[in-house]
């Protein structure tokens, strides 16, 4: 199945820092969603983003779809950005509709 | 905005004890599905569901899993007979279509099995 690899594992930002996660991914996909886990546990939509460029107010995404990566910037970093980053894609494959997760960005900002 | 509703939030069984994990999809959605994460892991697929039936499931979804569709509105997950190593969290999700559409996660519903 696709292989998706997101880094760092782990950052740590002073608040009000600027900071970029990665996401590579081993084949063509369909969909692309970045997603907040906050830390009660829940799945927050960031951007569904299979190519471009979206901006959400300090969040932003990029996927380059050619050369399979997508980019997430957290600008004016806050506490509350603090939490698990994960990236899923969806492979352009006949009939294969599953989301695929990488093992995610934890980040921690401090005040 | 629309969400996907999922009970109980947390759930506390003993080992053997058969669970039903409840979700409401987004009213026009057509396609359902059941993730799990395991404490620390990357959240794995389980089931999608569409027309009433599986279309596709993981190689967890073993005899103990089953999914269902009662009524309009609620898509479940039951656990037969759970194992220590089914606690987790379960997130459903639904989207409009198959392939290249968004899928909307509910908040997830903790299991614990003692």
């Amino acid at each position: 199945g696709i292989q998706v690899e997101q880094s760092p594992p782990d950052l740590i930002l002073q608040e009000g820092a600027n900071s970029t996660l990665r996401c590579n991914f081993s084949d063509s996909v369909n969909n692309l969603q970045w997603f907040h886990q906050n830390p009660w546990g829940q799945l927050i939509n960031l951007f569904y983003i299979p190519s471009g460029t979206k901006q959400n107010g300090r969040l932003s995404a990029t996927t380059v779809a050619t050369e399979r990566y997508s980019l997430l910037y957290i600008s004016s970093s806050q506490t509350t950005d603090s939490g698990v980053y994960f990236c899923a894609v969806e492979p352009r494959t006949l009939n294969d509709y599953k989301l695929s997760f990488g093992a995610g960005t934890t980040v921690t900002v401090r005040a | 905005e629309p969400e996907v509703t999922q009970t109980p939030s947390h759930q506390v069984t003993q080992m053997g004890q058969e669970v039903i994990l409840r979700c409401v999809p987004i009213s026009n959605h057509l396609y359902f599905y059941w993730y799990r994460q395991i404490l620390g892991q990357k959240v794995e697929f389980l089931v999608s569901f569409y027309n009433n039936e599986i279309s596709e499931k993981s190689e967890i979804f073993d005899d103990q899993f089953s999914v269902e569709r009662p009524d309009g509105s609620n898509f479940t997950l039951k656990i037969r007979s759970t194992k220590l190593e089914d606690s987790a969290m379960y997130f459903c999700a639904s989207s409009v279509a198959s392939g290249a559409n968004v899928l909307t996660f509910g908040a997830g519903s903790r299991l614990t099995v003692l």
